[in-house]
Formats: structure tokens, C-alpha cells, sequence
């Protein structure tokens, strides 16, 4: 089983819709979580950290479930600059090492 | 949020040269930083921690004698990939973090051997 899960998509949505990506990790241990977005060709960029409380940041909502060891991420009235692919991340252990999933492709349609 | 630099960011060389690729952390010192490769269409795969004043610890099926790693400061790690082939083509990208666990990343250096 890889450490971290993500449904590769891609999710072809229209524009205004609500979309959800779901991550799974392997390790109990993990520590901390975030959702980072990737444009193409680009370097992976921090969209938000993922707290035990769950956490909201405008349009976007992240959730944790720590009993079945999963991190959501919800979009809501999706734009097209928000086609991107989205990468779930955990970190465990004692220091800074992070392990990536392979990423959820979004394509917003006009 | 913080700002890493990679230098170069695109490089073209010839099948067996050398090619060094540096990670500066610019407004934050980083006991650690990673190095990561990322394909085409693929996910980001960790090749190595590079550790301030030690050895890098490299990820299982990275020959760590073809990229080695030098992190001489708390602000600049370099990657240098030996007798680069074609398969050895990719994105690289170099990441580190800060106080917090978020970690930031370079822009990435794209390295195409022909």
C-alpha cells in the first residue's frame, strides 16, 4: 500500500460547480497534512495546512479523519483558474520529511 | 511565505557531463532540505534529504554516488547530477522549511540531457 493515496483523475468539472478530493495515508503516525496545488510545469505551492479541526479558506475547505486516516479537500463554485492538479501531503517522523501523493488532475470547463 | 531559488532553472547538456543545480533558501535558514524529481505527468518522488554539516540521506534506488549532495550552509544545498544520461532528464525541485512543518519550495530546474 503506498503511503499517501489520491484518485488521479482527472475530475472534468463545469465552471460554478462543488468538487471534493479525498487522500488516504498509511501511517498513524503522520503528523501533519496540507494540500499543496501544482500548475503545470510549475513547482507545487501551499493551498492551505489541514488541521484536526477542519479548516476553511474561502472557496476551499479542508478535513481531517484521523480514524480512517483520510484528508478531504472541498472546492466550492470552482473557477477555471482553479484547474490545476492538487497534491495531498503528509509529514511524519520527527523532522521535516514529506511524502507526496500523486496528485488529483482538476479541469474546470468554461 | 518564505522564497527558495533554484539555479539554473532550465539546462541542456550532453549525455555524460555534470550538471550542478543550487537551492538557496532566501529569507529563512534550513537545517534540511529535500530534493525531489518529478516526470512528466508524474508525482513528485524524494531522492534525498540533504542534512546542514552531514551526509544526505537518499531515498531507496537513488545512487547517491551519481547525485551527490553538499549542504555546506544553512542556506544553499546543491544537487549535482554526474555523468548525466538521457534517462536522467527531469524536473528537479528542491524544497525546505522554515520553523513551521510547511515546507517551500524552489521553482524547479528542468534538465534535459541529450
Amino acid at each position: 500500500r503506498k503511503e499517501v493515496e489520491q484518485d488521479p483523475g482527472p475530475f472534468n468539472v463545469p465552471e460554478g460547480a462543488t468538487v471534493a478530493f479525498n487522500c488516504t495515508y498509511s501511517n498513524s503516525a503522520s503528523q501533519s497534512f496540507f494540500w499543496y496545488r501544482q500548475d503545470c510545469r510549475k513547482e507545487p505551492k501551499l493551498l492551505m495546512s489541514v488541521y484536526s479541526s477542519g479548516n476553511e479558506d474561502g472557496r476551499f475547505t479542508a478535513q481531517l479523519n484521523r480514524a480512517s486516516q483520510y484528508i478531504s479537500l472541498l472546492i466550492r463554485d470552482s473557477k477555471l483558474s482553479d484547474s490545476a492538479t492538487y497534491l495531498c501531503v503528509v509529514r511524519s517522523g520527527g523532522y521535516q520529511k514529506v511524502t507526496f501523493g500523486t496528485g488529483t488532475k482538476l479541469q474546470v470547463i468554461p | 511565505g518564505a522564497v527558495v531559488s533554484q539555479h539554473p532553472s532550465r539546462v541542456i547538456c550532453k549525455s555524460g557531463t555534470s550538471v550542478k543545480i543550487e537551492c538557496r533558501s532566501l529569507d529563512f535558514q534550513a537545517t534540511t532540505m529535500f530534493w525531489y524529481r518529478q516526470f512528466p505527468k508524474k508525482s513528485l518522488m524524494l531522492m534525498a534529504t540533504s542534512n546542514e554539516g552531514s551526509k544526505a540521506t537518499y531515498e531507496q534506488g537513488v545512487e547517491k554516488d551519481k547525485f551527490l549532495i553538499n549542504h555546506a550552509s544553512l542556506t544553499l544545498s546543491t544537487l549535482t547530477v554526474t555523468s548525466a544520461h538521457p534517462e536522467d532528464s527531469s524536473f528537479y525541485i528542491c524544497s525546505g522549511g522554515g520553523l513551521t512543518d510547511t515546507q517551500y519550495f524552489g521553482p524547479g530546474t528542468r534538465l534535459t540531457v541529450l
